[in-house]
């Protein structure tokens, strides 16, 4: 499947933790980007980072990119209980055009 | 204006109905896509459109017609569903990038229409 694995799939910390997920992939990509979703809404961006690049920065978000191991991690330090959300990384495929594959998805739950 | 619309927000139909599900975009966005969303799952890319012409159909079922009008303007027509494809159908959109034929850049999601079939 291009689809990849998330892990973990569901994640449960307490508010002030460090929450961090990973994503792994099979085929050779342009860039990765990591979505929020609230329960049954629409998806909000949260960082790119592009196949030549190892780590990113935004806020509270720290995401890396190891191109050899084909995984990414996406760190959020001192949760809060709005992170509360499913995380899903997106694959942008080297292959030109516009397709983009989502990963399953980690499910993150922050208790306050 | 940063924002992608989606109307309506729920919708309910039979499976001889039929119905149009509709996006809006003002970021000048020349890349519009449909995805299907199940409980639990990731979104799954059934359509996209650059610069108003088809670019990809994921082999998705004829019972779905989409259909772009302008480049702000992107239908999904619905015809003869059945149950199982009541889900969330997500709009997005992208700038093209620097290479025209590619988009390597993040999407703009909008909010969704669930979608019941019974």
């Amino acid at each position: 499947s291009q689809q990849g694995e998330e892990d973990p799939q569901a994640l449960s910390i307490q508010e002030g933790e460090n929450a961090t997920m990973n994503c792994s992939y099979k085929t050779s990509i342009n860039n990765l980007q990591w979505y929020r979703q609230n329960s049954g809404r629409g998806l909000v961006h949260l960082i790119l980072i592009r196949s030549n690049e190892r780590e990113k920065h935004s806020g509270r978000l720290r995401v890396t990119l190891d191109t050899s191991k084909k995984s990414s991690s996406l760190l959020i330090t001192a949760s809060r209980a709005a992170d509360t959300a499913s995380y899903f990384c997106a694959r942008a495929l080297d292959t030109g055009g516009f397709k983009t594959i989502f990963g399953a998805g980690t499910r993150l739950f922050v208790k306050a | 204006d940063t924002e992608v619309t989606q109307t309506p927000k729920h919708l309910v139909m039979g499976m001889t109905n039929k119905k149009s599900l509709k996006c809006e975009q003002h970021m000048g966005h020349r890349a519009m896509y449909w995805y299907k969303q199940k409980a639990k799952k990731p979104p799954e890319l059934m359509f996209v459109y650059s610069y108003e012409k088809l670019s990809i159909n994921e082999s998705v079922p004829s019972r779905f017609s989409p259909e772009c009008p302008n480049s702000s303007l992107l239908n999904l027509h619905l015809h003869a569903l059945q149950p199982e494809d009541s889900a969330l159908y997500l709009c997005a959109s992208s700038h093209p990038g620097m290479r025209r034929g590619s988009s390597y850049n993040e999407q703009f999601f909008g909010p969704g229409t669930r979608l019941t079939v019974l």
